[in-house]
């Protein structure tokens, strides 16, 4: 069991929209639609922002929208903020009740 | 509103048993629609899920750390725990335990505790 690769940085102007890649295998993200997303500001828990790939729990913004092709998920954020500067991870099933993060991506509001 | 709060030891001695306690208040650990999780972050680096239980004591390990890892569960203290065998250098991390929402969320981690940071070291 691997993590899945993220890049490390991704990073873009207030007011642009990135996109961060999560890619698995076919034993993980691309056999499940399953993947979680979380944000984690520095000293802080993680915080769900997406689940079962594409949607949001209450409370998240919709600025916040997810997304899967093979065995690659990806989580975009739009209209970026300042707020938004953080790391952020994803996570999917794989299989016999496992669960798998990723490398982690830091996110630069430049 | 449900919390979360890990609580044991925050310096551990080299092959020795790390053991760490996640207090559930403001709900039920004992509720048929949530699993229990513990997951990890060494210093700098990122997360990795150790494993969950259900209330019935099922469990469920990342195979990695299998041959280490005790998960259990009191649902008379609403607590539920983490042993972590033969610990190295390398366990040193923040453990954070979380909620899972089975029905919800689809096992999403979606109540995490503030996270408690053990050293291992001599």
């Amino acid at each position: 069991q691997s993590a899945l690769t993220q890049p490390a940085s991704v990073s873009g102007s207030p007011g642009q929209s990135i996109t961060i890649s999560c890619t698995g295998t076919s034993s993980d993200v691309g056999s499940y639609n399953l993947v979680s997303w979380y944000q984690q500001h520095p000293g802080k828990a993680p915080k769900l922002m997406i689940y079962e790939g594409s949607k949001r729990p209450s409370g998240v913004s919709n600025r916040f929208s997810g997304s899967k092709s093979g065995n690659t998920a990806s989580l975009t954020i739009s209209g970026l903020q300042a707020e938004d500067e953080a790391d952020y991870y994803c996570c999917s099933y794989a299989g016999s009740s496992t669960k798998v993060f990723g490398t982690g991506t830091k996110v630069t509001v430049l | 509103q449900l919390q979360l709060q890990e609580s044991g030891p925050g310096l551990v001695k080299p092959s020795e048993t790390l053991s760490l306690t996640c207090t559930v208040s403001g709900g039920s650990i004992s509720s048929s629609s949530y699993y229990w999780g513990w997951i990890r972050q060494p210093p700098g680096k990122g997360l990795e899920w150790i494993g969950s239980i259900y209330y019935s004591g099922s469990t469920y390990y990342n195979p990695s750390l299998k041959s280490r890892v005790t998960i259990s569960v009191d649902t008379s203290k609403n607590q539920f725990s983490l042993k972590l065998s033969s610990v190295t250098a390398a366990d040193t991390a923040v453990y954070y335990c979380a909620r899972q929402d089975k029905y919800q969320l689809l096992y999403a981690f979606d109540i995490w505790g503030q996270g408690t940071m053990v050293n291992v070291s001599s």
